[in-house]
C-alpha cells in the first residue's frame, strides 16, 4: 500500500460547473476525512467517514458539497455549480482506530475561473 | 468551536539557529499533535503528545507538552535546510476530527 491516493492532482473548471475528486486511503484504516486548505492557513475540517457512514460533515460546507464512500472503501468529494472562492487545495487523509496521527495524500488543487 | 492559536505566523532563521514555535489552547486539551508541511506538499505527522508535562525527542525535534495541557511547543535545534516548511499543531475538535492551528512557516537563510 502507497498512502492515500488523490485524483486527480489539479482541476481548472470554469465557474458554474461541477467537479468530483477522489480519494483511495490506506487500506486498514477506517476513518476518512476531506479537508479544505488554502494559502497560508492551515487544513479546515469538511467531512469524516467511519466506513461508510459520514459522521460529521461541517458548516463551512455548503448544500453544494456531497461527499460519499460506499463501501467503506474510497471515497468522492463533488462540489457542484462551483464559485471562485471554492479555489483551493482539497486534502483527504485517513486514520485507524489505535494509529495516531492521520496519513493525508497529496490533494487535490482546485482552480476555478 | 475549539480553537487554536499559534505563534509565530513566520520565522526566518540562518541555518544552524534553533527554532521555536508555540501553540495555545484556551481549554484543556486531551493530545496535541504535530504535522509538517512542506512547500508544495501535504501535512506530515510527527508525533502526539497526550501526558501533561511530556517532553518527546526526534533526533534535532523536541516537542513538550504543558503542564496544563493547554500549550504546546516544538523546538528545532540547529536548523538544517531540510527543515524548511509549515508547522502546524492540530487538536481534537470533537468526535475523530482534528483542528489545525494556522502554522508557523520556517524559511532558513544557508
Amino acid at each position: 500500500d502507497t498512502g492515500v491516493s488523490q485524483d486527480p492532482r489539479h482541476k481548472i473548471t470554469k465557474r458554474g460547473q461541477n467537479v468530483t475528486f477522489r480519494c483511495d486511503p490506506i487500506s486498514e484504516h477506517n476513518r476518512l476525512y476531506w479537508y479544505r486548505q488554502t494559502l497560508g492557513q492551515g487544513p479546515e475540517f469538511l467531512t469524516y467517514f467511519q466506513n461508510e457512514a459520514q459522521l460529521e460533515k461541517s458548516r463551512l460546507l455548503s448544500d453544494r458539497f456531497s461527499a460519499e464512500r460506499p463501501k467503506g472503501s474510497f471515497s468522492t468529494l463533488e462540489i457542484q455549480r462551483t464559485e471562485q472562492g471554492d479555489s483551493a487545495m482539497y486534502l483527504c487523509a485517513s486514520s485507524s482506530t489505535g494509529v495516531n496521527g492521520y496519513t493525508f495524500g497529496s490533494g487535490t488543487r482546485l482552480t476555478v475561473v | 468551536g475549539q480553537q487554536v492559536m499559534q505563534i509565530p505566523q513566520y520565522q526566518h532563521v540562518q541555518e544552524g539557529e534553533d527554532f521555536t514555535t508555540y501553540c495555545n489552547s484556551s481549554t484543556t486539551l486531551s493530545n496535541i499533535q504535530w504535522y509538517k508541511q512542506r512547500p508544495g506538499g501535504h501535512p506530515v505527522f510527527l508525533i502526539q503528545l497526550v501526558k501533561s508535562g511530556e517532553v518527546k525527542k526526534q533526533k534535532r525535534l523536541t516537542f513538550q507538552f504543558g503542564e496544563a495541557k493547554k500549550n504546546s511547543s516544538l523546538h528545532i535545534t540547529a536548523t538544517q535546510t531540510t527543515d524548511v516548511g509549515t508547522y502546524f499543531c492540530a487538536v481534537p475538535g470533537g468526535a475523530q476530527k482534528l483542528v489545525f492551528g494556522q502554522g508557523t512557516r520556517l524559511t532558513i537563510n544557508p
